[in-house]
């Protein structure tokens, strides 16, 4: 199993373009997550879904967008890039949402001029 | 609401010495879940262990422990015999029945010195 995958690693992008950050897992899990990670504020939830076609909005979900038309992908899109959206982006699932041990991938960095 | 905290920001420790990092929550759940995640310097969310708060007996992965102290909502992780591998930023984190969040603390930074 290659567990959790995301692409791209690295992102440079301008102010106002829009991307999609890729995350994929291969486990079955039904819960997936993404998070950003900024120094000294630890993993902040964006969103989440708790199987295909169903989301919900994380901590920090403004000018981000998801769905999930499948159990294995859960695409993170950035509409309109900020500034304040530079971080490391990670990407988690589980088998469930009571109290499992969640996955995560190997993270993407963004950095937005 | 659920908070959790870390209270430190960064430790050091010697190799093969034993160190304690704290991580206390807040909660008025009765059914919920503790975590330790390890996040080395390559990026990778690790777990290192977790706790069932039902469960009174503390949770132990080889060198890696806890000191689960629910009526003070404490739950700190003991590494036992320090190596170098063990260098890296450690993130307490928090759910409950329920619930599809996972709250995380800020982290400490974990040095090991040769």
């Amino acid at each position: 199993n290659a567990g959790v995958t995301q692409t791209p690693k690295f992102q440079v992008l301008k102010t106002g373009q829009s991307m999609t950050l890729q995350c994929a897992q291969d486990m079955n899990h039904e819960y997936m997550s993404w998070y950003r990670q900024d120094p000294g504020m630890g993993l902040r939830l964006i969103h989440y879904s708790v199987g295909a076609g169903i989301t919900d909005q994380g901590e920090v979900p403004n000018g981000y967008n998801v769905s999930r038309s499948t159990t294995e992908d859960f695409p993170l899109r950035l509409l309109s890039a900020a500034p304040s959206q530079t971080s490391v982006y990670f990407c988690a699932s589980s088998p469930t949402s009571a109290g499992e041990t969640q996955y995560f991938g190997p993270g993407t960095r963004l950095l937005v001029l | 609401a659920q908070t959790v905290t870390q209270s430190q920001p960064e430790m050091s420790v010697q190799e093969a010495e034993t160190v304690t990092l704290s991580c206390t929550y807040d909660t008025s759940e009765s059914n919920y879940y503790l975590f330790w995640y390890k996040q080395p310097p390559s990026r990778q969310m690790i777990l290192v262990i977790r706790q069932e708060a039902y469960k009174q007996q503390n949770a132990t992965e080889n060198r890696f422990s806890v000191n689960f102290q629910k009526a003070a909502k404490s739950f700190s992780l003991k590494i036992s015999d320090s190596q170098l591998g063990d260098t890296a930023m450690y993130f307490c984190a928090f759910t409950f029945s329920g619930t599809y969040k996972y709250i995380f603390g800020t982290g400490t930074r974990l040095k090991v010195l040769a």
